[in-house]
């Protein structure tokens, strides 16, 4: 078991191009996260998948944000057009769970994304 | 919604003192609770967590908390701390995703 795995660790942008960022979740784990973090707050919900289905999307997901998780293994988290605004820690988690708590949650070590 | 509540955004203490982290939550269900850990430029790791059964959770490094229903509370505690527990701490609750609160930063001073 290696743990939850992020790619790239860090990225800088120029405003108004797209990213994408990569997470490999620990094997056999169904659940998926993706979650936000700015300096100084707690990281923020954003969405999660059970196996490849997308089960609920935070409200600060916007339109530019699109997450896949196309075989239930690894997800892609992608944002177009980026903004300074999006400029943040970009964590992903994996968790083994069926019941509304979704299990114990491990996290990646984050996609640090700096927008110029 | 659920929400938490840390109380503290900056604990300072001396080595082998003990610590307190407070955190309060809000929540209209069952609730799953949590304390994660994020030392510079890490990710977060599991302290603890409270699922069921008995109130008082051990957790690693010595970090323990007690979930107390009627207070909404769920503190994180260790009774002499090292210099290498300086870091950054979360309480979160489960829902779909955890929701966080906004992070106690612990410093240990010799």
């Amino acid at each position: 078991d290696t743990g939850v795995s992020q790619d790239p660790r860090h990225k800088i942008t120029k405003r108004g191009q797209n990213v994408t960022f990569r997470c490999d979740p620990i094997s056999e784990h169904n659940r998926l996260y993706w979650y936000r973090q700015t300096l100084g707050q707690g990281p923020e919900f954003l969405t999660y998948f059970q196996n490849e289905a997308q089960l609920e999307k935070s409200r600060l997901l916007s339109d530019r944000f699109s997450a896949e998780r196309p075989k239930g293994s690894f997800s892609t988290l992608e944002i177009q057009r980026t903004e300074q605004g999006d400029s943040a820690m970009y964590l992903c988690a994996s968790s083994h769970g069926t019941s509304s708590a979704g299990g114990t949650q491990y996290f990646g070590p984050g996609t640090r994304l700096t927008v110029l | 919604a659920q929400s938490v509540t840390q109380l503290d955004s900056q604990v300072p203490v001396f080595e082998e003192a003990p610590v307190e982290l407070r955190c309060n939550y809000s929540s209209s269900v069952s609730v799953y609770l949590f304390w994660y850990v994020q030392y510079p430029n890490q990710g977060l790791q599991l302290l603890l967590k409270y699922l069921s059964g008995s109130t008082l959770v051990k957790g690693i490094n010595g970090f323990e908390a007690e979930f107390n229903k009627s207070q909404t509370s769920f503190h994180l505690r260790k009774p002499s701390v090292h210099i290498s527990d300086t870091a950054e701490y979360f309480c979160a609750v489960s829902d779909a995703g955890l929701t966080f609160g906004e992070g106690t930063q612990l410093t240990v001073n010799p």
